[in-house]
């Protein structure tokens, strides 16, 4: 069965400071991953999915197969970014989500 | 454009009670619908997901079912609510097939006292 890991579960930075949020997966086939991000009182919505190999309002996130690894990164953080993000693996028709890391981006 | 609908947003309910929570998408045909829940201090759990009318995945045991009466219309209910269904619960929607999007509705806090 798949598994979607997020060891942090909070991570506070400063704004303009770069941000990383972790996440690893196990997974036997082709893994399909996701970033969805949920802001304050805001419906939980895509960030962005590995295939677009995109950046969205900064982030990226590369897979690493080797390392089962899909880490979401931004060189420089803003107060905007501030929300609950969450790392998600796609196999056949459902989602399975990591546990969700916190980000607090402070003035 | 698609639109999914989720209600109550708020309800608290006694122990021992039924619940039912409606989700309805708008602007597309033959979704794959989706329950999740988010109980406090952990991520997203799926519940049930459904890929047609009246067929019904379940992901964990529990105190909760889900139907599909309409193609649009995913409903979550128990007959009889535990402390530990306290939780946001959330619905979504995608189309058909492998490596969609889902799109989620804006969940529904349900507290059991």
């Amino acid at each position: 069965a798949q598994r979607v890991t997020q060891p942090e579960k909070l991570l506070s930075v400063f704004k303009g400071a770069p941000v990383e949020l972790k996440c690893n997966y196990s997974y036997s086939g082709s893994p399909e991953l996701f970033w969805y991000v949920q802001y304050s009182r805001q419906r939980l919505q895509l960030l962005l999915r590995h295939i677009s190999r995109e950046s969205i309002k900064g982030f990226t996130a590369d897979l690493n197969k080797g390392e089962t690894s899909f880490h979401l990164k931004k060189p420089f953080a803003q107060e905007e970014d501030s929300a609950m993000y969450y790392c998600a693996l796609e196999a056949g028709n459902m989602l399975t989500f990591g546990g969700g890391t916190r980000l607090m981006v402070k003035p | 454009s698609q639109t999914i609908h989720q209600w109550p947003a708020t309800l608290v309910q006694p122990v021992g009670s039924p619940l039912s929570l409606e989700c309805t998408v708008e602007g597309t045909s033959n979704p794959n619908l989706y329950w999740y829940r988010q109980a406090a201090g952990r991520g997203l759990q799926l519940l049930f997901y459904s890929v047609g009318i009246g067929q019904i995945s379940s992901e964990v045991p529990q105190n909760l079912s889900a139907s599909r009466p309409q193609d649009r219309q995913f409903i979550l209910s128990s007959k009889k609510l535990l402390l530990s269904d306290s939780g946001f619960y959330l619905c979504a929607w995608s189309l058909t097939g492998p490596k969609n999007i889902q799109y989620f509705g804006a969940g529904t806090r349900l507290s059991v006292l």
